[in-house]
């Protein structure tokens, strides 16, 4: 089964800074996407960004961006400029092409000092 | 422009109690659907999909189930609830492709007393 591993529990990162969430995955297939999901105080899931997996070129959404790197298995999310709303849960997710489900790490909180 | 709905946002339930969690879809036809289940400290766990209507896959044996009455609402329901049906549940949806991943509700918080 396809399982996805946030090691870092927690983060911090001070405002205006750049931070680097971690993620592995892995999979057999060659067909499939890549997802982080940000959870703030709210609870509400928010799609950040994406990435296909058959895309060489690194997704990018405003201040985040993606490290994709496929022969590693590895999906790490870059935050630039963090500001006090980054503050939240990130999840990073995985779905096979041809699967309805969709496959979540356990989380990461991230915590942004003024 | 399509909208999801979930509610009650909390309930408190006693251990034993009936329970019953509603999903509903606006602004697109024959949504996949989805009820995840996040404890404290956890990830997202996937209990139950739909790909249509009475269309039910259960992904972690429970005692809760998953129904389909109509295509734009999904319900999650339990006879008795237990201490361990505690937690906070969210229900998605999708439509075509893959890549658009899962638009998610605002969640029920749920605790079982």
């Amino acid at each position: 089964a396809q399982t996805v591993t946030q090691s870092q529990p927690e983060m911090s990162v001070q405002e205006a800074e750049t931070v680097t969430l971690s993620c592995t995955y892995d999979t057999s297939e060659s067909d499939y996407y890549l997802f982080w999901y940000k959870q703030p105080p709210s609870r509400q899931m928010i799609l950040v960004i994406r990435q296909e997996a058959y895309k060489q070129q690194n997704a990018t959404e405003n201040r985040f961006s993606v490290n994709f790197q496929k022969a590693a298995k590895s999906f790490s999310l870059k935050i630039s400029d963090s500001q006090l709303g980054d503050a939240a849960m990130y999840f990073c997710a995985y779905r096979e092409g041809g699967s309805e489900k969709l496959v979540f790490g356990k989380g990461m909180k991230l915590t942004v000092n003024p | 422009s399509q909208t999801i709905h979930q509610w009650p946002a909390t309930l408190v339930q006693p251990v034993g109690s009936p329970l019953s969690l509603e999903c509903t879809v606006e602004g697109t036809s024959n949504p996949n659907l989805y009820w995840y289940r996040q404890a404290a400290g956890r990830g997202l766990q996937l209990l139950f999909y739909s790909i249509g209507i009475d269309q039910i896959s259960s992904e972690v044996p429970q005692n809760l189930s998953a129904s389909r009455p109509q295509d734009r609402q999904f319900i999650l329901s339990s006879k008795k609830l237990l201490l361990s049906d505690s937690g906070f549940y969210l229900c998605a949806w999708s439509v075509g492709q893959p890549y658009y991943g899962y638009t998610f509700g605002s969640g029920t918080r749920l605790t079982v007393v």
